[in-house]
C-alpha cells in the first residue's frame, strides 16, 4: 500500500513570498489533516478534511494561510504572504475514519522562510 | 480548549535502563493514541487506547489508559539505542485530535 505522499520535501522562501504544499493521502482515506510541526515541539493541527469538506480549521491563520482539497482526494496547502515564524515542517495525514484512529504521515515538507 | 500536556520534556538513559513518559489532558478523552518520531522522521503510529484502564503491551513496550481516560502512560523496559527518538501521545476527543508536545528519548550505550 502507498503511504501518504508530499511535495516538495524542502523549500526556501524569503519572507512575504508564497509557497504551496501538496499532498495525496492514502487511497480511500477521506480524512485529511495537515499539521505543523515547529522545531521542537508536537505536531499543530492546521486543517482536517473529511472528503473534501472541512471539519475544523480553528487553527488555520486564514490571513495568510489556505487548504482546499478538490475532490475529496489530495490537497494543497498555501502560505501568502509567508513570515519568518512559518519556518517549520508541514505534514501532510490521512486516516481511514474521523478523528480518533490511526493517522499516517507524510515525509512533511521543511519550510525555511528567510 | 482541551490541552494535551507530556513530561518529561527530554530523558537521557543509559542502555538498558527503563523509561516512561506521561500524558494529561484537561478533558476527558474518547481514546489515546501514541506515536514515535525518529530524528528527522515523521511520526508513526505505535497504539491506540480506548478503554478506561486499559493496558496493552507491545514487546518491551506498555501502554496505559488511565481510569477517568485523562492520563497515559508510556514504559519502555530496557531501553535499547533503537529507542531513541519522540514519543508523542495523541489524545482523541470529539472530532479532534490533540498532540502533546512530546518527549525527547536518548540512549546511551
Amino acid at each position: 500500500e502507498a503511504g501518504v505522499a508530499q511535495s516538495p520535501r524542502y523549500k526556501i522562501i524569503e519572507k512575504r513570498q508564497s509557497v504551496a504544499f501538496w499532498c495525496n493521502p492514502i487511497s480511500g482515506h477521506a480524512t485529511l489533516y495537515w499539521y505543523q510541526q515547529i522545531l521542537g515541539q508536537g505536531p499543530k493541527l492546521l486543517i482536517q478534511f473529511q472528503n473534501n469538506g472541512v471539519v475544523d480549521d480553528s487553527q488555520l491563520p486564514k490571513d495568510r494561510f489556505s487548504a482546499e482539497r478538490l475532490k475529496g482526494v489530495d490537497s494543497t496547502l498555501k502560505i501568502q504572504p509567508a513570515k519568518l515564524e512559518d519556518s517549520a515542517v508541514y505534514l501532510c495525514a490521512s486516516s481511514s475514519q474521523r478523528a480518533g484512529t490511526e493517522a499516517f504521515f507524510g515525509q512533511g515538507t521543511r519550510l525555511t522562510v528567510v | 480548549g482541551q490541552q494535551v500536556m507530556q513530561i518529561p520534556q527530554y530523558q537521557h538513559v543509559q542502555e538498558g535502563e527503563d523509561f516512561t513518559t506521561y500524558c494529561n489532558s484537561s478533558t476527558t478523552l474518547s481514546n489515546i493514541q501514541w506515536y514515535k518520531q525518529r530524528p528527522g522522521g515523521h511520526p508513526v503510529f505505535l497504539i491506540q487506547l480506548v478503554k478506561s484502564g486499559e493496558v496493552k503491551k507491545q514487546k518491551r513496550l506498555t501502554f496505559q489508559f488511565g481510569e477517568a481516560k485523562k492520563n497515559s502512560s508510556l514504559h519502555i523496559t530496557a531501553t535499547q539505542t533503537t529507542d531513541v527518538g519522540t514519543y508523542f501521545c495523541a489524545g482523541g476527543g470529539g472530532f479532534k485530535t490533540i498532540f502533546g508536545a512530546g518527549t525527547r528519548l536518548f540512549v546511551k550505550a
